[in-house]
């Protein structure tokens, strides 16, 4: 099975940089999704990490150590429309690739 | 490109009714399909798969039940609600190749009484 853990709260201020962790143990993993989800909304997608390392993408980049079961989401220059939750999911590695997801980080930007 | 529907978008319902949730997916063949139920304060659950027409795996034993009659239709459905079958359900689709997020439909908001 999985157990992701992430922060259940952060608050940040407008135009500044917030880093948002994640750490998994798995019994398998395939890769590792970052997704943002607005109060009341669906949940959009991000990115997604299977290799070691930094993806860019822009104001948004994600970190990925697969030998420490940990990965943050980088944001910068908030934006006031930034506030809203970020979910951590982790992609087994079974025939199936089930996605087991974190309970969210709830991100409140401030002026 | 591809559109994923969901309804309804909010649903009232006593408890011991039935339900019938319903999502359909265009621009896309042959999609993986799911239904995840987020609950307040809570991660989002995965309840169901399917991988093809008439295939159906269940992850957690409840009394709700999918189907999925054509490609790219799938179906939640329940014979008597519970109090505890409140949340928010989310219908999502990834296409079988290379790539692996899920896209998300706008859910269903259920509240039962």
């Amino acid at each position: 099975g999985q157990n992701i853990d992430q922060p259940t709260e952060m608050t940040a201020t407008e135009g500044a940089i917030v880093q948002i962790n994640c750490t998994y143990q798995t019994s398998g993993f395939n890769g590792l999704f970052w997704y943002q989800q607005h109060a009341g909304e669906a949940p959009t997608f991000l990115s997604y990490n299977v290799l070691d390392g930094l993806e860019e993408k822009g104001r948004f980049s994600s970190f990925l150590s697969r030998s420490k079961g940990y990965s943050y989401l980088l944001l910068k220059e908030l934006q006031m429309k930034d506030s809203a939750s970020y979910l951590c999911a982790v992609r087994d590695s079974g025939g199936y690739q089930k996605v087991t997801f974190g309970i969210g980080t709830k991100l409140q930007v401030i002026p | 490109s591809q559109t994923i529907h969901q309804w309804p978008a909010t649903l009232v319902q006593p408890v011991g009714s039935p339900l019938s949730l319903e999502c359909t997916v265009e621009g896309t063949s042959n999609p993986n399909l799911y239904w995840y139920r987020q609950a307040a304060g809570r991660g989002l659950q995965l309840l169901f798969y399917s991988v093809g027409i008439g295939q159906i795996s269940s992850e957690v034993p409840q009394n709700l039940s999918a189907s999925r009659p054509q490609d790219r239709q799938f179906i939640l459905s329940s014979k008597k609600l519970l109090l505890s079958d409140s949340g928010f359900y989310l219908c999502a689709w990834r296409s079988p190749g290379l790539t692996y997020e899920q896209y998300f439909g706008p859910g269903t908001r259920l509240t039962v009484t």
